[in-house]
């Protein structure tokens, strides 16, 4: 079975620019969650979809949005970029919202907005 | 919302045993969750618990005490593989939404 895949693994943006970062999921898997994670810290939760639906929302500004497809991939998408908006993206895979295998991590995309 | 608390950092020696503990406050339990992270990759799952108890993983082992709440991993047999931070993540109601502690940074000497 394949793992989670993101694309691209390093970013450079420009304040006030917009981003999208990609993601497959796990081969089996419909939910997929977007982290945020600042260096030194744990990853902080964005948004979570269930096929193809949002199912939950971190505390992150209405320009952080995303989409998932029928596939189960999924997109984050980032407005206007701000200096803080730096860090690791992580998008994370799971067999349902609710199951009791944790997540599989994709690799994760370093964005840095400069 | 959550508070999840976790040691920054802990060191131990080769071969020892290690206990990292977690404490949470939070408004909806379903479910604890540990992972390990190593520099510069993705956090990979370790254990789950979501009934009081210990969860037993080979060298790995997992409490809960929801009254308490309260967690810990129970690192045995320590290797020198297993430097890395290890994230408490707590799982709120039915969304699914998890929320991760930042971490507690081992380092495991010879």
């Amino acid at each position: 079975e394949t793992g989670v895949t993101q694309s691209p693994t390093h970013l450079i943006k420009t304040r006030g620019q917009q981003v999208t970062l990609r993601c497959s999921s796990q081969s089996g898997h419909n939910t997929v969650s977007w982290y945020q994670q600042a260096l030194g810290q744990g990853p902080q939760f964005i948004f979570q979809y269930y096929r193809e639906e949002e199912n939950g929302r971190g505390n992150f500004p209405p320009r952080f949005s995303g989409l998932q497809f029928p596939n189960y991939s999924s997109e984050l998408n980032v407005n206007a970029l701000e200096l803080d908006d730096s860090a690791l993206y992580l998008c994370a895979s799971s067999s349902a919202p609710t199951d009791n295998y944790g997540y599989t991590f994709g690799s994760g995309t370093r964005l840095t907005v400069v | 919302g959550q508070n999840i608390d976790q040691p920054t950092e802990m060191t131990a020696t080769e071969g020892a045993i290690v206990q990292i503990n977690c404490t949470y406050q939070t408004s909806g339990f379903n479910g604890l969750f540990w992972y390990q992270q190593h520099a510069g990759e993705a956090p990979t799952f370790l254990s789950y618990n979501v009934l009081d108890g210990l969860e037993e993983k080979g060298r790995f082992s997992s409490f809960l005490s929801r009254s308490k709440g309260y967690s810990y991993l129970l690192l045995k047999e320590l290797q020198m593989k297993d430097s890395a931070s290890y994230l408490c993540a707590v799982r709120e109601g039915n969304a699914g939404k998890s929320t991760f502690g930042d971490g507690t940074t081992l380092t495991v000497k010879p």
